[in-house]
């Protein structure tokens, strides 16, 4: 089974300043999708980023972006020029490539906090 | 973008009453869709997955008899709350994906949410 582990509970950055979240998964597959997702205080999961496995070129979505580690099974979200925005819950997400409704894998989330 | 709307947004019932929780996509035909229970600063709980004209399929210990899923057509799915008790307060999600391998990118789109509170 695919495994999604945050082991960052709590992160706070200063505003302006540049942040990164770590993510690490498990799976036996080769091919996967992998998303990062935003949860603010409306409880509105909204997607940020995601990343096609066999796409080794990191994705960027304006001060967004990823550090994919495919051998290392390692994907983190750094987030440039922090804005009060950005406080959030952040969710890294796996799931398979192939089969249509196949599930997401949620890690247990990092709590962001950004300081004026 | 793709829109998932939940609705109600909130509901507040009495224990023993039943609570219906409606998910639509409004702007694409969503093949699949997933109900989850969140409880405060935790992950998201998969409930169920749910494909239009078949049976949902329940995540292990989830009683399908008290959360009953019924996606009756391509843009909505529901989800009742049978005789609600107060341990079944939380806020539930559900997501959509458009069954398209590829071309969606394996996106899900969420809904807003639905918090319900049974007294």
């Amino acid at each position: 089974a695919q495994t999604v582990t945050q082991s960052q509970p709590e992160m706070s950055v200063q505003e302006a300043e540049t942040v990164t979240l770590s993510c690490t998964y498990d799976t036996s597959e080769s091919d996967y999708y992998l998303f990062w997702y935003k949860q603010p205080p409306s409880r509105q999961m909204i997607l940020v980023i995601r990343q096609e496995a066999y796409k080794q070129q990191n994705a960027t979505e304006n001060r967004f972006s990823v550090n994919f580690q495919k051998a290392a099974k390692s994907f983190s979200l750094k987030i440039s020029d922090s804005q009060l925005g950005d406080a959030a819950m952040y969710f890294c997400a796996y799931r398979r490539v192939g089969t249509s409704g196949s599930r997401l894998t949620f890690g247990e989330g990092t709590q962001l906090t950004v300081n004026p | 973008g793709a829109v998932v709307s939940q609705h109600p947004s909130r509901v507040i019932c009495k224990s023993g009453t039943s609570v219906k929780i409606e998910c639509r996509s409004l702007d694409f035909q969503a093949t699949t869709m997933f109900w989850y229970r969140q409880f405060p600063k935790k992950s998201l709980m998969l409930m169920a997955t749910s494909n239009e004209g078949s049976k949902a399929t329940y995540e292990q210990g989830v009683e399908k008899d008290k959360f009953l899923i019924n996606h009756a057509s391509l843009t909505l799915s529901t989800l009742t709350v049978t005789s609600a008790h107060p341990e079944d307060s939380s806020f539930y999600i559900c997501s959509a994906d458009m069954g398209v391998i590829r071309l969606a990118k394996e996106t899900q789109y969420f809904g807003p949410g639905t918090r319900l509170l049974v007294l």
